[in-house]
C-alpha cells in the first residue's frame, strides 16, 4: 500500500521570504499523481498544485512550485514571497493512476507567516 | 468555491443516533470520494462512486454506508454514532472515477460538514 510522509508538523516564514515544505512517498508504483493541498483556517481543501509522475520537468503555480524527485520519492513544495494568505495546513498527497482514484494522504504541515 | 455543496454544515448530536450528510458534486463531475478528517486518523478516504455505483471502499465502517443518486448527489450516512465519529466530513468530486492523467482528474472538496457527536 502507498504510503505519504510529512515530516515537518510546523514550520514558520517570514512574510516575503522562502519556505519549503517536505513530503516523501512510498510506492511501487512506476506512474501515479502527487498533489499539494492547502486547508486554510475556513478548513476548505485547496488544492495548491499537482504533478504527474511521467514528467521530469517540475510543477509551477506562481509563487508555488515543487521539486520532484521520483528516485528519492520526494516531493517537496517551495513556496516563495510568503503571504499572511499563506498560513495554513499543507497536505501532501498520492493517487495512482487507473484502479482506485482516492487520494492518499500525508498527516500535513502548519504553515504559520511572521509579518 | 469549488463548486461542489455539503449540508449540513455543522451536525450536533448524540451517541447511538443517526445522520445524514449530503453531497452536490459540480456540474458533470461523475465521481464523489468521501474522506474524513479527525485529529488522530488525518485525512482519510472512505468510499467513492462513480456515477451511481460504488467503485472503491477505504477505511470505511460498517456502521457507515453511502449512495449515489441517479443526480449524481451523494449521502453518507452514518448510524450508531460513537464519540470518536467525531470528525470533518469532506466530498470531493471528479469527472472520472479513476486517474487517467488529464489535469481535469483533480477532486475538488466540498466545504466539509462539522460532525460533533456528545
Amino acid at each position: 500500500a502507498q504510503t505519504v510522509t510529512q515530516s515537518q508538523p510546523e514550520m514558520s516564514v517570514q512574510e516575503a521570504e522562502t519556505v519549503t515544505l517536505s513530503c516523501t512517498y512510498d510506492t511501487s508504483e512506476s506512474d501515479y499523481y502527487l498533489f499539494w493541498y492547502k486547508q486554510p483556517p475556513s478548513r476548505q481543501m485547496i488544492l495548491v498544485i499537482r504533478q504527474e509522475a511521467y514528467k521530469q520537468q517540475n510543477a509551477t503555480e506562481n509563487r508555488f512550485s515543487v521539486n520532484f524527485q521520483k528516485a528519492a520519492k520526494s516531493f517537496s513544495l517551495k513556496i516563495s514571497d510568503s503571504q499572511l494568505g499563506d498560513a495554513a495546513m499543507y497536505f501532501c498527497a498520492y493517487r495512482s493512476v487507473g484502479s482506485q482514484g482516492n487520494l492518499i494522504f500525508g498527516k500535513g504541515t502548519k504553515l504559520s507567516v511572521k509579518p | 468555491d469549488s463548486g461542489v455543496t455539503q449540508t449540513p454544515k455543522h451536525l450536533i448530536t448524540a451517541t447511538g443516533q443517526r445522520v445524514t450528510l449530503r453531497c452536490s458534486p459540480r456540474s458533470g463531475d461523475l465521481s464523489v470520494y468521501w474522506y474524513q478528517q479527525s485529529l488522530d486518523q488525518g485525512l482519510q478516504f472512505l468510499i467513492q462512486y462513480y456515477n451511481g455505483e460504488e467503485r472503491a471502499k477505504g477505511n470505511i465502517l460498517e456502521r457507515f454506508s453511502a449512495q449515489q443518486f441517479p443526480d449524481l448527489h451523494s449521502e453518507l450516512n452514518l448510524s450508531s454514532l460513537e464519540l470518536g465519529d467525531s470528525a470533518l466530513y469532506f466530498c470531493a468530486s471528479s469527472p472520472r472515477s479513476e486517474g487517467t492523467g488529464s489535469a481535469t482528474d483533480t477532486q475538488y472538496f466540498g466545504p466539509g460538514t462539522r460532525l460533533t457527536v456528545l
